[in-house]
């Protein structure tokens, strides 16, 4: 357990389905992040969230939509998913100190059929 | 772009050194050197950093060159349950936060 939690852990959608992923974190960060790993592709960052402000969206599609309500908690919003879509979405945080690490969630395990 | 270079795959012996090396050439003056390994699809989990100087923990040793160009992370008894992905990875910093850039990393494999 690394005191990042992610829900669901898995989810089947259809490509005009909405649905929402959720990251909550118990370590008191302040910085929230997601990711995206597709198969045999390295881990790509999305979007970055440092107290609870938007830092970085990495040329991510309109149909993922981020919310940040507060430093602990994390959504990502889908709507009118593509099959590609399909992947493992990470959820990390750290306290952005000069060294600090981050940690990582279990995932969530989409399927866009 | 990744900042960071690593061989695809590596095979250990189980109870032997493992050694992973990284390049990362490119590495700027205050950008620390992250290492992470994902077991199965799972999240990645943190091994250790370091910036210029040597690091040891209970999980692993890094080893920094004194150019900081490359790196190599030493696993001194590796087990079957070490079989993983192996991130190195050069932390940048990003308005007011910092970022992770993730490469393609090593596929080890611990061999009984």
């Amino acid at each position: 357990e690394t005191g990042v939690t992610q829900t669901p852990r898995h989810l089947v959608m259809g490509m005009t389905n909405k649905k929402s992923l959720k990251c909550e974190q118990h370590l008191g960060h302040n910085a929230m992040y997601w990711y995206k790993q597709s198969a045999k592709k390295p881990l790509e960052l999305m979007f970055v969230y440092n107290f609870k402000e938007q830092t970085e969206n990495n040329s991510v599609p309109s149909r993922f939509s981020p919310e940040c309500p507060n430093s602990s908690h994390l959504f990502l919003h889908l709507h009118t998913l593509q099959p590609e879509d399909s992947a493992l979405y990470l959820c990390a945080s750290s306290q952005e100190t000069l060294s600090s690490e981050q940690f990582f969630g279990p995932g969530t395990r989409l399927t866009v059929l | 772009d990744a900042k960071t270079t690593q061989p695809p795959s590596m095979d250990c012996a189980e109870g032997r050194a493992a050694n992973l090396p990284c390049n990362h050439s490119t590495i700027s003056g205050n950008e620390y050197v992250y290492w992470y390994r994902q077991i199965h699809s799972q999240g990645p989990q943190y091994i250790i950093h370091g910036l210029k100087n040597n690091e040891t923990n209970e999980m692993a040793s890094l080893i920094i060159t004194e150019d900081r160009k490359s790196s190599t992370l030493i696993l001194p008894h590796a087990t079957l349950r070490d079989t993983a992905v192996y991130y190195c990875i050069v932390r940048v910093a990003t308005a007011g936060t910092y970022k992770y850039i993730f490469g393609t990393g090593t596929r080890l494999k611990v061999l009984a």
